[in-house]
């Protein structure tokens, strides 16, 4: 299947300041990536749908200021958490759409903010 | 997109096949039945998809009946590696997980 990565896997950092996670899709072209949000015990929860070159869509009660989502290439999106919080703290995945079918996803991204 | 129903949790042997159910009787016309597991602390892995035929891969089958309003997940030969929580997910577009089937094969 489809590959999909996502840097880093880990990240720990400081209440106030900003984080950004990479999502890569490895061997194919994705025009539409997703970010999803899972705390523990819990299911996950889309944040926002990210299409390559355009203004990414996000669910309700997601605050756009806060995740800044950038899709500039067709194998790259990041997510960047500002002024995180520790309620912010979570489990980041990232998925990409391989055709109108078919979505991977990325390993994860476990953030804690102190 | 329309709802899912699956039991909160089964149990299996490991060797034998595990049947997975999901009902989804609100679901429309456009509408595919996707599967998806996660195994602890990782990201969803892609099982099967399917729109009303039964589906096979290497991984599993999925038969969805004449109606469309529920479907079952095959695992022919479960292993203690097929442990994990299983979402039935019916949709156009977007993903929407729901609490899903936790799955746990025993030795």
């Amino acid at each position: 299947g489809a590959v999909v990565s996502q840097h880093p896997s880990r990240v720990i950092c400081k209440s106030g300041t900003s984080v950004k996670i990479e999502c890569r899709s490895l061997d194919f072209q994705a025009t539409t990536m997703f970010w999803y949000r899972q705390f523990p015990k819990q299911s996950l929860m889309l944040m926002a749908t990210s299409n390559e070159g355009s203004k990414a869509t996000y669910e309700q009660g997601v605050e756009k200021d806060k995740f800044l989502i950038n899709h500039a290439s067709l194998t790259l999106s990041t997510l960047t958490v500002t002024s995180a919080h520790p309620e912010d703290s979570s489990f980041y995945i990232c998925s990409a759409k391989v055709d109108t079918y078919e979505q991977y996803f990325g390993p994860g991204t476990r953030l804690t903010v102190t | 997109d329309a709802k899912t129903t699956q039991p909160p949790s089964m149990d299996c042997a490991e060797g034998r096949a595990a049947n997975l159910p999901c009902n989804h009787s609100t679901i429309s016309g456009n509408e595919y039945v996707y599967w998806y597991r996660q195994i602890h602390s990782q990201g969803p892995q892609y099982i099967i998809h399917g729109l009303k035929n039964n589906e096979t891969n290497e991984m599993a089958s999925l038969i969805i009946t004449e109606d469309r309003k529920s479907s079952t997940l095959i695992l022919p030969h479960a292993t203690l590696r097929d442990t994990a929580v299983y979402y039935c997910i019916v949709t156009w577009y977007k993903l929407s997980f729901g609490a899903g089937t936790t799955v746990t094969v025993r030795a």
